[in-house]
């Protein structure tokens, strides 16, 4: 059974950093890609940043550009999303989602809260 | 403003066929797959069409997709009440070089 289980959410203050985890079983995680996509309170789904199988190729909204650094330990099947110079905008529920190759996220974690707010 | 439009809300009654659409451009449906997503009440979202009309293992046959141009469309047959949630169309945007989800729909069951 596919698993994806975030942690590191929390509260932070504006400007602060915060480092998400989500921890894969149930799958070969180095074969694949995966995502992480937020969700503002009451509000859409919004893509924040991918990443490929083997780290070489990754992508970033442009929201979160500059700002948000994805990264993965296949050894470890885990995958990271390092929150620099946080927002009120940046609070959302965020998720971990892998990737169906070519079709976008198939299956999704919990979700982990991050707040800003001072 | 999502690069996907959605309208906000649906609603049909019990046993009813309902449709969602979700329009966009040549840069992301136009030229690349849809997939539809249902999000219950305070859970993460569930996969319900790839590939513009395929559904995952599990997933019941009352639950189709079609795309068309810039256009694609969710269709739910024999609705019920355990239907109610807020559904989201995506695709890959190639301008963009990124991810891009509708602003969601929200379906009431009357």
């Amino acid at each position: 059974e596919v698993q994806l289980v975030e942690s590191g959410g929390g509260l932070v203050q504006p400007g602060g950093s915060l480092r998400l985890s989500c921890a894969a079983s149930g799958f070969t995680f180095s074969s694949y890609e995966m995502n992480w996509v937020r969700q503002a309170p009451g509000k859409g789904l919004e893509w924040v940043s991918y990443i490929s199988s083997s780290g070489s190729t990754i992508y970033y909204a442009d929201s979160v550009k500059g700002r948000f650094t994805i990264s993965r330990d296949n050894a470890k099947n885990s995958l990271y999303l390092q929150m620099n110079s946080l927002r009120a905008e940046d609070t959302a529920v965020y998720y971990c989602a892998r990737e169906f190759p070519s079709y976008g996220p198939d299956y999704w974690g919990q979700g982990t809260l991050v707040t800003v707010s001072s | 403003q999502s690069v996907l439009t959605q309208p906000p809300s649906v609603s049909a009654a019990p046993g009813q066929k309902v449709t969602i659409s979700c329009s966009g451009s040549s840069s992301n449906i136009g030229n690349n797959y849809v997939s539809w997503y249902q999000q219950l009440p305070g859970t993460a979202p569930k996969l319900l069409i790839y590939d513009n009309n395929k559904r995952p293992s599990g997933i019941p046959d009352r639950f189709s997709g079609s795309k068309s141009g810039t256009s694609a469309t969710l269709g739910i047959t024999g609705l019920q009440t355990g239907d109610e949630a807020d559904y989201y169309c995506g695709t890959w945007d190639s301008s963009l070089s990124a991810r891009v989800f509708g602003g969601g729909t929200k379906l009431t069951v009357l």
